[in-house]
């Protein structure tokens, strides 16, 4: 089964650029059906979506984080990344990568990093 | 403030049938399907149900998942100590054309 592994730095300054990676095993991120996405939770908090790249090359974003996201795929190693401008400290939080297909959406998931903010 | 409203907290005791709800609207659970994650203490979220009803692969059958209109609801019978957790539901939202989730409920087995 697929198997995901985020990967990036833990602690970012404020007004910098976050870029996390999420390595796939087990299959293919080619694999049609299938779409590959980013959730935070914040400390204590609930989980929040932050954006979704699909097979067919739609990539769909949180309207909340739109201006400060792109998610982009690097089909050679299997991974696909994340990108998050401008981090103030209400975007620590930790980062999900995951995959499901629609009828089972979010089905795997990686096991999370921890990203704090602070100067 | 999540698009998804659920009861903060539930609570029961082992052997327990307990109910969580997930209210949404037309443009989300109201036309297309809900979906629960179940995250244990300091894990990542894990899909239980999907498409409303049914149960992934592995899930045990004391987790079930039902729809009403806007609603869902995830109910687990014979509550056991190793339910303790946060239970979450999603969907995606045709007016925001994309996923939103619950604010998460927190189960708790006295």
């Amino acid at each position: 089964q697929l198997q995901l592994q985020e990967s990036g730095p833990g602690l970012v300054k404020p007004s910098e650029t976050l870029f996390l990676t999420c390595s796939v095993s087990g299959g293919s991120i080619r694999t049609t059906n299938y779409y590959w996405g980013w959730i935070r939770q914040p400390p204590g908090k609930g989980l929040e979506w932050i954006g979704t790249f699909y097979y067919t090359g739609s990539t769909f974003y949180n309207p909340s984080l739109k201006s400060q996201v792109t998610i982009s795929v690097d089909t050679s190693n299997n991974q696909f990344s994340l990108r998050l401008n401008s981090m103030t400290a209400a975007d620590t939080a930790v980062y999900y990568c995951a995959t499901g297909r629609g009828i089972t959406p979010f089905e795997f998931w990686g096991q999370g990093t921890v990203v704090t903010v602070s100067s | 403030q999540p698009v998804l409203i659920q009861t903060p907290t539930a609570s029961g005791t082992p052997g327990q049938r307990v109910t969580i709800s997930c209210s949404g609207s037309r443009s989300n659970i109201g036309s297309t399907t809900a979906n629960w994650y179940q995250q244990l203490p300091g894990t990542a979220p894990k899909l239980l149900i999907y498409a409303n009803t049914q149960r992934r692969s592995g899930v045990p059958d004391r987790f079930s998942g039902s729809k009403s209109d806007t609603s869902a609801s995830l109910a687990i019978s014979g509550l056991q100590s190793e339910d303790e957790g946060d239970y979450y539901c999603a969907a995606w939202d045709d007016s925001l054309n994309g996923w939103v989730f619950g604010g998460g409920t927190k189960l708790t087995v006295l």
